[in-house]
């Protein structure tokens, strides 16, 4: 069966200092990734995906960025934290690249980053 | 701009009753929409799902309906139960693509009463 890992689960960050957020998937091969957050109050805002290692798209212009060193390994990164930064950050994975017949995403347990 | 929109920010039910959670779109592109539970602190669990070549999916006590000359769907769970209690998002996907990406509603949360 396929599980999603992420760590940390909680992580309190001053402004200004780095992030990493990583998100491992197993036993699935070549999936899809996603990084959500969900702010206080929000729904669930697509933030980056990939079909493939070092492929990445951004959704939306913003202080982070991601990276796919391998292909189940997905990580949120920032150079430096702000406190819009703040929220619940998820990670998904969708089985199997390309067009095709599976259409649901399934999440992790999710990252909470407070930015102080 | 909010392609997926819940309106209700939260719901009250009584436990046995029938509780139904409401979403609309604007995009009329969308073809598969889906529903996720989410309990505070975890990730969402996917619930149900439905193609716009449907009007109407079942599992369980969970039914999904798909209205798409209102761009409205609905999930409806009977008899509620006290663990149904959370935050419930539509989603909706813009066409078969290799990102396959999904759009997300604001979410409502359900409370379901002893």
């Amino acid at each position: 069966s396929q599980t999603i890992h992420q760590w940390p689960a909680t992580l309190v960050q001053p402004v200004g200092s780095p992030l990493s957020l990583e998100c491992t998937v197993e036993g699935t091969s070549n999936p899809n990734l996603y990084w959500y957050r969900q702010a206080a109050g929000r729904g669930l805002q697509l933030l980056f995906y990939s079909v493939g290692i070092g492929q990445i798209s951004s959704e939306v212009p913003q202080n982070l960025s991601a990276s796919r060193p391998q292909d189940r390994q997905f990580i949120l990164s920032s150079k430096k934290l702000l406190l819009s930064d703040s929220g619940f950050y998820l990670c998904a994975w969708r089985r199997g690249r390309g067009i095709g017949l599976y259409n649901e995403q399934f999440f992790g347990p999710g990252t909470r980053l407070t930015v102080l | 701009d909010q392609q997926v929109k819940q309106n209700s920010p939260s719901l009250s039910v009584q436990e046995g009753r029938i509780s139904i959670l409401n979403c609309d779109y604007t995009n009329s592109m969308f073809d598969y929409f889906l529903w996720y539970k989410k309990y505070p602190a975890e990730g969402p669990t996917f619930l149900i799902s439905i193609s716009s070549i449907k009007d109407k999916n079942e599992d369980g006590r969970f039914t999904v309906f798909l209205n798409k000359s209102a761009k409205h769907l609905s999930l409806h769970i009977v008899p509620s139960q006290p663990g149904d209690s959370a935050v419930y998002f539509c989603a909706a996907r813009r066409g078969v693509s290799a990102t396959n990406k999904l759009i997300f509603g604001t979410g409502t949360l359900l409370a379901v009463q002893p």
